[in-house]
């Protein structure tokens, strides 16, 4: 069985501190996306990556695809309040898996 | 706006009741899927749909009874469930299940609580 293992799976920052979120496997995956869940709303897809190596960049938020293809990273820089939430990973190999999870609490 | 809306969003059920929950998707997409997520689980996916016909079925328990009537609608149908049923049942549409990048588009989900 695939599992994604993501860690932290809780973190409390203040507005303004960086952070870096991890999802990793022993498994390799064909391509890797990211969704933000908000608090009484579902997932919300922020990037893909499908190359190894591969790093995209969305306002404050950097992802990297690992080399083998195996596991990922989310770094947020300036962290904000409307950061907050619940961060999920999601592998392909054939049908889309979800990692376990990093729930963030931004304090302004 | 996600495109995906899920009814109802809160719901309290017995174990012996009968209930049903619906989804529509508005973004013309093929695939539609049901996920439970639970506090201490992953997302774990239940049935996918691609035009109508159910192509995955993760050895849920017969107590989850899905209906996808169009391409637009899909329904999961409750009988007897048990307390560890109680979850946040969400919905997804995408264009082509088959694309491991296509993205997924969520509804909001409904609160399932069984006493």
């Amino acid at each position: 069985t695939q599992l994604l293992e993501q860690s932290p799976q809780f973190l409390s920052i203040q507005e303004g501190e960086n952070l870096t979120v991890y999802c990793n496997s022993s498994s390799v995956f064909s391509s890797l996306q990211w969704y933000r869940q908000e608090p009484g709303e579902g997932p919300v897809l922020l990037v893909t990556v499908v190359t190894g190596g591969e790093v995209k960049k969305l306002k404050r938020l950097t992802f990297q695809f690992g080399d083998a293809r195996k596991d990922s990273s989310l770094h947020i820089t300036a962290a904000q309040p409307g950061d907050t939430g619940l961060y999920l990973c999601a592998g392909a190999p054939d049908k889309l898996i979800f990692g376990t999870g990093t729930r963030l609490q931004v304090f302004p | 706006e996600t495109g995906v809306t899920q009814t109802p969003r809160h719901l309290v059920m017995g174990m012996t009741n009968k209930k049903s929950l619906k989804c529509e998707q508005h973004l013309g997409h093929n695939a539609m899927y049901w996920y439970k997520q639970s506090a201490k689980k992953p997302l774990e996916l239940m049935f996918v749909y691609s035009l109508e016909e159910r192509v995955e079925n993760n050895s849920v328990p017969s107590r989850f009874s899905p209906e996808c009537p169009n391409s637009s609608h899909l329904f999961l149908h409750l009988h007897t469930l048990q307390p560890e049923d109680s979850a946040l049942y969400l919905c997804a549409s995408s264009q082509d299940q088959r694309i491991s990048t296509d993205t997924q588009y969520f509804g909001p989900g409904t609160r399932l609580t069984v006493l």
